[in-house]
């Protein structure tokens, strides 16, 4: 079946340091969507993207769907301690099928 | 937040006792959704429902049923509760399955042990 394959699983960084997290599908994506998901809270919704090799920035993240569909990136500029959690792809048309999400962790 | 809300936030069990989960939104949103996280594997579908009494399996649909006979209202239901189903276990709505509007919001979550 359908997979979505993201990395790193982990990610450590100092505050102000650039972090991306990266997700691989197997199968060509109608969209992927991206979540975040705050230490002990639940996913929160963040983007979508739909047309390939489309980039959508959100202040100092910057969300890219690779021209085949089949990828997506998530940059996040300058790290701050609120970008704490974890990071969530899922992609597909009708069911979404979630990656494996990356954890992020910001030293002051 | 949307306006979903999950019981109970946290439950213990014993191996083979029955369980149910709900979930209810004030959102009138026709999509509805139940997950299970777990450390290493995300988020993993159980069963979602595309409208009253209209329902399908997920990727992890095995050891549970789901029941939604008002629009708001989606049930998750262990029929004989097992260790493996210990879980943290998400509600999500969403307006529509596919296209723009298919971004999904999530309840506050379960926490089920199973002993």
């Amino acid at each position: 079946g359908q997979q979505v394959m993201q990395i790193p699983q982990y990610q450590h960084v100092q505050e102000g340091e650039d972090f991306t997290t990266y997700c691989n599908s197997s199968t060509t994506l109608s969209n992927i969507q991206w979540y975040k998901q705050r230490p002990g809270g639940h996913p929160v919704f963040l983007i979508q993207l739909v047309k390939s090799g489309e980039v959508k920035k959100q202040k100092r993240l910057t969300f890219q769907f690779g021209e085949a569909k089949k990828n997506s990136s998530l940059h996040i500029t300058a790290t701050q301690t609120t970008d704490v959690g974890t990071y969530f792809c899922a992609g597909g048309g009708g069911k979404l099928i979630f990656g494996q999400g990356t954890e992020l962790s910001v030293k002051p | 937040d949307a306006g979903i809300t999950q019981s109970p936030r946290h439950k213990v069990t014993e191996t083979g006792t029955p369980v149910t989960l709900r979930c209810h939104q004030t959102e009138n949103h026709r999509y509805m959704y139940w997950y299970r996280q777990d450390p290493g594997h995300g988020l993993r579908l159980i069963h979602y429902s595309y409208g009253v009494k209209d329902t399908d399996k997920g990727e992890v649909s095995d050891g549970y049923s789901v029941s939604r006979s008002k629009t708001e209202d989606f049930l998750l239901t262990l029929e004989s509760a097992t260790s493996s189903q210990t879980s943290v276990y998400f509600c999500a709505i969403s307006e529509s399955g596919r296209g723009r509007y298919n971004e999904q919001f999530f309840g506050p979550g379960t926490r089920l042990t199973v002993l």
